[in-house]
């Protein structure tokens, strides 16, 4: 199984700003993404990160609000940007292994927007 | 599209209870099927799944067997400890497509 390192753990930051979170996996994968986990919900998808291009958007989330980079194989952030209380939830980088079709995830990271 | 069902939460039980958390899906072919826990504070941890009918998916004493003629994946576990205490989600993936997760269940067990 694959390692994902993911921080901040956890940030408390005042609306208007912007925070970046860093994801890092210790092998290549082909497909990352990103989730969000508002307060006692289930994972909602953002994104799927693409290395070297452009990130793919679901629904309801835009590149302006959620810039995503994935500069290499093994790393990527999301940026969430001009950040207002809604935005507090737990964001989460996951990889899925091709051969297997498991999804992992970093242990989240915990955005309190005040 | 595709849809993950789950019980309602929350679930409390006392410590050696039986557990069963109901989930059912809807997806055209052949989807395989997960049970992902989240424990407090972590990010998930996949815990079993299963890729085609009839299949059981185990581990850590829990079970669940992909039901095609009910489009179902109950979580069981036979007696459960403090330690299980978390939210349990089901997921469905289908070939390339997204992962799409149920509404989660949280768990308590009370010793």
């Amino acid at each position: 199984s694959a390692v994902i390192s993911q921080k901040p753990s956890r940030d408390i930051c005042q609306r208007g700003t912007s925070l970046t979170i860093q994801c890092q996996v210790d092998s290549q994968v082909t497909m990352m993404f990103w989730y969000r986990q508002q307060p006692g919900q289930s994972l909602t998808l953002i994104a799927t990160a693409n290395q070297g291009s452009e990130a793919t958007y679901e629904s309801g989330f835009v590149i302006d609000k959620f810039p995503i980079s994935r500069p290499n194989l093994t790393f990527s952030t999301l940026t969430v940007s001009n950040m207002s209380p809604e935005d507090s939830s737990i964001y989460l980088c996951s990889l899925r292994a091709q051969a297997t079709n498991e999804a992992f995830f970093g242990q989240g990271t915990r955005l309190t927007v005040v | 599209g595709n849809s993950v069902t789950q019980m309602e939460g929350p679930v409390t039980l006392s410590e050696e209870a039986f557990l069963t958390i109901n989930c059912t899906y809807t997806a055209t072919g052949y989807p395989s099927l997960f049970w992902y826990v989240q424990y407090p504070g972590e990010g998930l941890q996949l815990l079993l799944k299963a890729t085609k009918a009839d299949d059981k998916g185990s581990n850590k004493g829990f079970e669940a067997t992909y039901r095609k003629e009910t489009t179902s994946f109950h979580l069981e576990k036979g007696s459960v400890q403090v330690s299980d205490s978390a939210v349990y989600f089901c997921a469905l993936l289908q070939g390339a497509q997204k992962l799409v997760f149920g509404q989660g269940t949280r768990l308590t067990i009370n010793p």
